[in-house]
């Protein structure tokens, strides 16, 4: 068991659909990470939350719109996505964006794109 | 890229023998971690390393690190089964404030 839930575990969606991703911690982690995983690939950082306040957002298309409404909770927006965003979501979390910590990942997001 | 490199991309052994991955990095950094990943689930964090120190043990891990040849060795001993996954290093570089993750390293183990 992880300390971070993500849900849904698996999502399909068409291009058309508007669908959330979220994650959750409460291990009081100020800093949460949302990384995309495709497939045989490392983790790519999309957007870091620091204090619930955005800290750094990798170019990540507009379609992607991360919320962080507390401490403990972070999404993911998804509209009018593109075949090509099929992949792992990943959520993560550390106790700051202060570095000599480890993150604590979630078991992430299935997404599929029709 | 800010992204590290490891070798192999891909290893297989027989369950009791030991595997070495290695990790290739391009900048300063504070620290290096290791992390593995199961088929299908989330990242588990292994070990950390920080800058000064050189080796660093975490039961039938070992982790070593040389940042002259900015390059770490992660070492599995007496392998079991369970071990088989992908691994990945990631970087803490110095003034940035997220991770930077190797190319990763699929391990599996026969039994």
């Amino acid at each position: 068991d992880t300390e971070v839930t993500q849900t849904p575990k698996h999502l399909v969606m068409g291009m058309t659909n508007k669908k959330s991703l979220k994650c959750e911690q409460h291990m009081g982690h100020r800093a949460m990470y949302w990384y995309k995983q495709k497939a045989k690939k490392p983790p790519e950082l999309m957007f870091v939350y620091s204090y619930e306040k955005l800290s750094i957002n990798e170019s990540v298309p507009s379609r992607f719109s991360p919320e962080c409404p507390n401490s403990s909770l972070l999404n993911l927006h998804l509209h009018a996505l593109q075949p090509e965003d099929s992949a792992l979501y990943l959520c993560a979390s550390r106790p700051t964006q202060r570095q000599n910590q480890p993150q604590h990942f979630g078991d992430g997001t299935r997404l599929s794109i029709l | 890229s800010q992204q590290g490199e490891e070798d192999p991309q891909a290893l297989s052994i027989q369950e009791g023998e030991n595997a070495t991955m290695n990790c290739s990095y391009k900048t300063s950094i504070n620290n290096l971690q290791w992390y593995r990943q199961n088929s299908g689930r989330g990242l588990v964090h292994l070990i950390l390393i920080r800058s000064n120190e050189r080796e660093k043990h975490s039961g039938r891990l070992r982790v070593t690190l040389d940042t002259s040849k900015k390059s770490s060795s992660l070492l599995i001993t007496a392998s079991r089964a369970a071990d088989t996954a992908s691994y990945f290093c990631a970087t803490d570089q110095t003034g940035a404030n997220n991770l930077f993750f190797g190319t990763g390293t699929r391990l599996t183990v026969i039994p």
